[in-house]
């Protein structure tokens, strides 16, 4: 298997555009998290899903900040409307039997708002 | 919410140095896991150790639950050890992280 893919890579954008974030986790495993890291905060839980279903999404900052599942295999995470301060890495993990199950994280997404 | 204390916060070695670098909860945890954040970033997962002890070439972790600590052993340290080691803990379908030991190793 491939691991956790990401998408993009990176990300540059200017101050008030949508972001979407993508994220393809590991044949199989049926939970997903979006995580978020920053110098200050350190590694945060945004959101995690269970079955494609969002179970705890207490961590999503404000409302600007959505994520989905629609099948088994994709997520995005969409930042509407982005600010400087969202500049961070978001990291993609998904673990095969829940929450409680050794995680796999994807390689990030480096995103720098203008 | 369960708090996650690494320590130390930093360390610099010497190559060929071992190291322990520890990770204690304030609450007990289903489980942890043990991460390496390298220096490009990437997330490599080390142990799933809820407790027991486990070993994996120069690396080995014990976690003792009953005291809700966990340690994290590297021996014989190469260079390419260097970066940020994290331990998070599973609890209540939450996975906290600490804040990290940040490893330097010198040729």
């Amino acid at each position: 298997d491939a691991g956790v893919i990401q998408s993009p890579r990176h990300e540059v954008t200017e101050m008030g555009q949508e972001v979407t974030l993508r994220c393809k986790p590991i044949s199989g495993h049926n939970s997903l998290f979006w995580y978020r890291q920053t110098m200050m905060r350190g590694l945060e839980l945004l959101i995690y899903f269970n079955n494609n279903v969002p179970i705890d999404d207490s961590g999503m900052p404000e409302d600007r900040f959505s994520a989905k599942m629609p099948n088994a295999s994709f997520s995005t995470l969409k930042i509407q409307p982005s600010e400087p301060r969202d500049s961070a890495v978001y990291f993609c993990a998904s673990s095969p039997l829940g929450v409680n199950t050794e995680a796999f994280f994807g390689q990030g997404t480096r995103l720098t708002v203008v | 919410g369960i708090q996650v204390e690494q320590s130390p916060p930093d360390l610099i070695l010497q190559e060929g140095a071992n190291s322990t670098l520890r990770c204690n909860f304030s609450d007990s945890v289903n489980n942890l896991q043990w991460f390496h954040q390298n220096p490009w970033g990437q997330l490599i997962n080390l142990f799933y150790i809820p407790s027991g002890t486990k070993q994996n070439g120069r690396l080995s972790a014990t976690t003792v639950a009953t005291e809700r600590y966990s340690l994290l052993y590297i021996s014989s340290s190469q260079t390419t050890d260097s970066g940020v080691y994290f331990c998070a803990g599973y609890r209540d379908d939450k996975i906290i992280f600490g804040k990290g030991t940040r490893l330097h190793i010198l040729p």
